[in-house]
Order: structure tokens, then sequence, then C-alpha cells
């Protein structure tokens, strides 16, 4: 059964370093995501990405925050200047497409710490 | 906006015994309804949803849920509970008004089945 991929598993980083996280969604979907879990709080949305531009994003999203779908295969998520409270496990998802009744498939997720 | 609320961080149940774990949620229009589950050191994976139609919805590993527009719920059931079923339990929402595909989480429910 087709899977999200996530890498790397574990992240470790100085604040104000530059991370990418990267993910490769199920090939022949369309829609993609990323959502992160801070530690004991809940799941939140960050972006979501379509048609190699960025469909919605939360308050979250700040400029710090970039997605990109640099080739066919991959979908990434830039944190330019990392802060201690960008701490958090950050999950890609994907989509069919862009329907909502559409089943959003995640990714086993990165743990990104910064230190 | 949009919101789900999981009453209990933890259910406890006996393997063998039916389980129940709760979900409540708030919208502007009409919700689409999902669960999802995550086993230790894995992604979330999908459970279920309700789009519309019968409000008992069957999903994978012999998990149900009741959609309840008047009480604005969808509980997670199943009639006998495995050891194996322990895990986190996220119900999620997703407003038809409005647009956006953004999924809205709830706090998360720990299950645990004990032999």
């Amino acid at each position: 059964e087709p899977e999200v991929t996530q890498t790397p598993s574990h992240q470790v980083t100085q604040m104000g370093q530059e991370v990418i996280l990267r993910c490769v969604p199920i090939s022949n979907h369309l829609y993609f995501y990323w959502y992160r879990q801070i530690l004991g709080q809940k799941v939140e949305f960050l972006v979501s990405f379509y048609n190699n531009e960025i469909s919605e994003k939360s308050e979250i999203f700040d400029d710090q925050f970039s997605v990109e779908r640099p080739d066919g295969s991959n979908f990434t998520l830039k944190i330019r200047s990392t802060k201690l409270e960008d701490s958090a496990m950050y999950f890609c998802a994907s989509s069919p497409d862009r329907g909502f009744t559409d089943t959003q498939y995640f990714g086993p997720g990165t743990r990104l710490t910064v230190l | 906006a949009q919101s789900v609320a999981q009453p209990e961080d933890q259910v406890n149940v006996a393997e063998g015994n039916p389980l129940t774990v709760k979900c409540t949620y708030s919208v502007s229009g009409n919700p689409y309804l999902f669960w999802y589950v995550q086993y230790p050191n894995r992604g979330l994976q999908f459970l279920l949803k309700y789009i519309t139609g019968d409000n008992l919805v069957k999903g994978s590993y012999g998990f149900e849920a009741e959609f309840n527009k008047s009480q604005t719920s969808f509980h997670l059931k199943k009639p006998s509970a495995l050891v194996s079923d322990s895990a986190l339990y996220f119900c999620a929402v997703r407003d038809r008004r409005g647009g956006g595909n953004m999924l809205t989480f709830g706090g998360g429910t720990r299950l645990m089945v004990k032999p």
C-alpha cells in the first residue's frame, strides 16, 4: 500500500539555523499539506499546496516558513531561522485531489528539536 | 471557526469489552468528520470518515463511528477491544462551508486496552 514518507525522522538544529524537512507524497496525489504537533498539544495545520502554489496557510505559517515541490516527487518545508518554539513533530500529508471528501494520508513525521 | 473536542485524555478498557472514544465538534456548516490513529513512532493512520448518508460509518480494524447531528458528536466505537488497539486516537473535522481543505484536530485520546 502506498505511503507518505518523510526524512529525516529526527532533526536536531541550533536556534537560528535553517532546516529543510522532506516528504515524498503518495505518487498520484495532487494536494499536499504540512501539519505540526508541539509536544502535548494538538495537531495544527500549517499549509496546503496545490498546482505548485500555496492553497491555504495558517497564522503559524509566517515568513520564516516556505514550501516547495522541487521535482516530481518531493515536497519540502523550509524554516529559515529556527526558534526554540519551532520544536515539534512535523507531519506531511497528501490527498488524491482537492475535493473536500478526500482523505488526507499522513507520513510518520519528523521530530524537530531546536536547541 | 471549526473546532473539535475530545473530552477524555485517556480511556481504559479490558480486552474483549466494547470501547467508545468520544468526539464532539463545532462548525458553521455541515461537517466532514475523520478519525485517525497514531501508534508509537508512526504517523497518523486513517481509520474512517463521515461525509454524508448513513450515520453509522464502518472503518478499518473493526472500528465504527456514529455521526449524531443533534448532539454534534462523532464517537468512535468497537464492539470488542484488542490489546493491539492501544494507541492515540484523533478526531478531526473539516467544514464544508467556507472552503479550505485543512483539518482541525482534537487533542487526542489515549486508549489503553488491558489483557
